[in-house]
């Protein structure tokens, strides 16, 4: 079957740096997104790789290993704020458009004053 | 703004009644879908569509239904077919089948039967 595994919690710092880890197992692979999704509220979009490497938006970075089946959401200079749970996501690879993704269950990030 | 309105924020639906939730996006997306969320769970699609008066099953369609009569309305009606309704709903709509600018969400609707 196609899924995504994500560790369930994460407990990091405020200032700190954290890593929330994502591999997929799929039958084929278009891309791998990251969402932010606070309490209550609404997910949203933080970035997209598509090829291998880290890609920075900020304080937060995307890397993927398409070899490795793997990527990762870094967090850098932790805010209280950036406590939500994090989510990855890659295109079902048995449709043919990106319509339809495949979720992973979400990594809530607990952070520490 | 631009952005995505669902309504309402709480909905309690008896056991055997219909409800629909309203979804209105002025993002100009051709793209719309929807997604239940359970507690410890990832997304599941629901329904989604592509362009006016055409829409596909997701994962879960099963006692639901939508329509896509305008570009900027896709409600969602969860029917008494649906015999686990208790989730939160959510809303979303994108830029066509492109990923590079993902999905813009709505803030969801909380779905509880009584």
């Amino acid at each position: 079957g196609q899924s995504l595994e994500q560790p369930s919690e994460v407990t990091a710092v405020e200032g700190a740096i954290v890593q929330i880890n994502c591999t997929y197992q799929t039958s084929g692979f278009y891309g791998l997104s990251w969402y932010q999704q606070h309490d209550g509220g609404a997910p949203t979009f933080l970035s997209y790789n598509a090829l291998d490497g880290l890609e920075e938006t900020g304080r937060f970075s995307s890397f993927l290993s398409r070899s490795d089946s793997y990527g990762y959401l870094l967090l850098q200079e932790l805010q209280m704020k950036d406590s939500a749970s994090y989510f990855c996501a890659v295109r079902d690879p048995r449709r043919d458009s990106n319509y339809q993704l495949i979720w992973g269950a979400g990594t809530k990030l607990i952070i520490k004053p | 703004d631009g952005g995505i309105t669902q309504s309402p924020k709480y909905l309690f639906r008896k056991e055997g009644q219909n409800v629909t939730l309203s979804c209105e996006q002025n993002l100009n997306h051709d793209a719309m879908y929807w997604y239940r969320q359970d507690p410890g769970q990832g997304l599941r699609l629901i329904y989604y569509s592509q362009i006016v008066n055409d829409f596909q099953k997701g994962d879960i369609a099963e006692g639901y239904s939508v329509s896509r009569e305008k570009k900027e309305s896709f409600p969602l009606t969860v029917t008494s077919a649906q015999k686990n309704p208790t989730a939160f709903y959510l809303c979303a709509s994108s830029i066509g089948d492109i990923p590079n600018y993902g999905y813009t969400f709505g803030s969801g609707t909380r779905l509880t039967v009584v």
